[in-house]
């Protein structure tokens, strides 16, 4: 079974862009979670879909956003980069929340921001 | 809100000799979660092994086993017989439990280095 997918590995965008990171969950969850990892430290909640609805957002500005699809993959969505951004954003499925809390993650997205 | 503390930064141990991480954390709910992860260079975060707080048995799989202490609110990870492929970040984590949407509170990491 395919575990959870991320594109693109890595990503290198200029301050002020956009970007768009994808997620796919592992096939049956529907649970996608994103967190936000600088070097160092461990990883920060962003934000937690559960059937297409925000279940949770983390302490982060309006310049994160994401969604999720009917399929439960999913998209962060950051705007206005900031050299700050630059970090491992790291996605993670569940079955759902509060039933089985066991998230597992994919490879992350290295975003670098110049 | 809730925290989780890592002390060590970093800690090193001898291939097949023990080793054990600490993690302290606080809250004021009774229904949660522990788990420890571990990150290799790939970046994959892989789940270790899960404790759940009602469960007074301490979870164990394979060569790794953990403390739980809940009146300390302490959560160590102890790993037998140490391989080379131990060698990762190590993080601590926290959820509540039984909500409608959960999240992961990470502790900062600890760096082990196993050496042969």
């Amino acid at each position: 079974d395919a575990g959870v997918t991320q594109s693109p590995t890595h990503l290198i965008k200029t301050r002020g862009q956009q970007v768009t990171l994808r997620c796919s969950p592992i096939s049956g969850h529907k649970s996608v979670s994103w967190y936000q990892q600088v070097l160092g430290q461990g990883p920060q909640f962003i934000f937690q879909y559960y059937e297409k609805e925000e279940r949770g957002r983390g302490n982060f500005p309006d310049r994160f956003s994401a969604r999720q699809f009917p399929n439960y993959s999913s998209e962060l969505n950051v705007n206005a980069l900031l050299l700050g951004d630059s970090a491992l954003y790291l996605c993670a499925s569940s079955l759902s929340p509060g039933l089985a809390p066991e998230a597992f993650f994919g490879q992350g997205t290295r975003l670098t921001v110049v | 809100a809730q925290t989780v503390t890592q002390s060590q930064p970093e800690m090193s141990v001898q291939e097949a000799e023990t080793v054990t991480l600490s993690c302290t954390y606080d809250t004021s709910e009774n229904n949660y979660y522990l788990f420890w992860y571990k990150q290799p260079p790939s970046r994959q975060m892989i789940l270790v092994i899960r404790q759940e707080a009602y469960k007074q048995q301490n979870a164990t799989e394979n060569r790794f086993s953990v403390n739980f202490q809940k009146a300390a609110k302490s959560f160590s990870l102890k790993i037998s017989d140490s391989q080379l492929g131990d060698t990762a970040m190590y993080f601590c984590a926290f959820a509540l439990g039984g909500g409608s949407n959960y999240k992961l509170t990470f502790g900062k990491g600890t760096l082990l280095t196993v050496n042969p």
